[in-house]
């Protein structure tokens, strides 16, 4: 039973190019939540989608940063224009319905912006 | 809005030694759980231990138990035994339950276990 994927494990960008990370669920999972970890910082949660909503926005920067997950594939995290200050480890997790308090973590994309 | 409080940065422990980690929350519900979290080198995010805030007997998984107090808010980790594979960053996490849906972590505390 795979856990949940995570790709690429490592990105590297220029500033001002698109960066997309891509999260695929363990297997009966439904809902996807991405977290960002800034260099010698605790993860921040970012957003929380189920198919095809989002139910949580609360920490997504308002601007260059959107995600999706669609009826079919993987959960997107799209930052578009990439800054310095975007470099960091993005975690996806996912969960059940109604289970949220059992979140299963992918290995993580580091996203370096040079 | 919920908070996490690692105080300690770093600890340093010696192998086959006891070590307890400290965290603190604040929340006005009633009803979360808590967590431990374990950041090895790999940067893979693993559960370390899980605790229901209405349960009162203290969560336990192998070598590691946490001391929940829930009038305090202080969950601490403790580990004992220690080895050297229990070298990483060690996370606490808060999730309100009844709807809540985000993780709210610690800036966490980096353990070494030394010979």
């Amino acid at each position: 039973n795979a856990g949940v994927m995570q790709n690429p494990r490592h990105l590297v960008r220029r500033r001002g190019q698109e960066a997309r990370l891509r999260c695929s669920p363990m297997k009966g999972h439904s809902h996807v939540y991405w977290y960002r970890q800034l260099p010698e910082e605790g993860l921040k949660f970012m957003v929380y989608l189920q198919k095809e909503n989002i139910i949580d926005e609360s920490g997504m920067p308002k601007e260059r940063f959107s995600a999706e997950f669609p009826k079919e594939g993987p959960s997107i995290l799209r930052i578009q224009q990439v800054v310095r200050g975007d470099s960091a480890a993005y975690f996806c997790a996912s969960s059940r319905p109604g289970r949220a308090y059992e979140q299963y973590f992918g290995p993580g994309t580091r996203l370096t912006v040079t | 809005a919920q908070t996490v409080t690692q105080s300690q940065p770093e600890m340093s422990v010696q192998e086959a030694e006891t070590v307890t980690l400290s965290c603190t929350y604040d929340t006005s519900e009633n009803n979360y759980y808590l967590f431990w979290y374990k950041q090895p080198p790999s940067r893979q995010m693993i559960l370390v231990i899980r605790q229901e805030a209405y349960k009162q007997q203290n969560a336990t998984e192998n070598r590691f138990s946490v001391n929940f107090q829930k009038a305090a808010k202080s969950f601490s980790l403790k580990i004992s035994d220690s080895q050297l594979g229990d070298t990483a960053m060690y996370f606490c996490a808060f999730i309100l339950t009844g709807g809540g849906n985000k993780l709210t972590f610690g800036t966490g505390t980096q353990l070494k276990v030394e010979l």
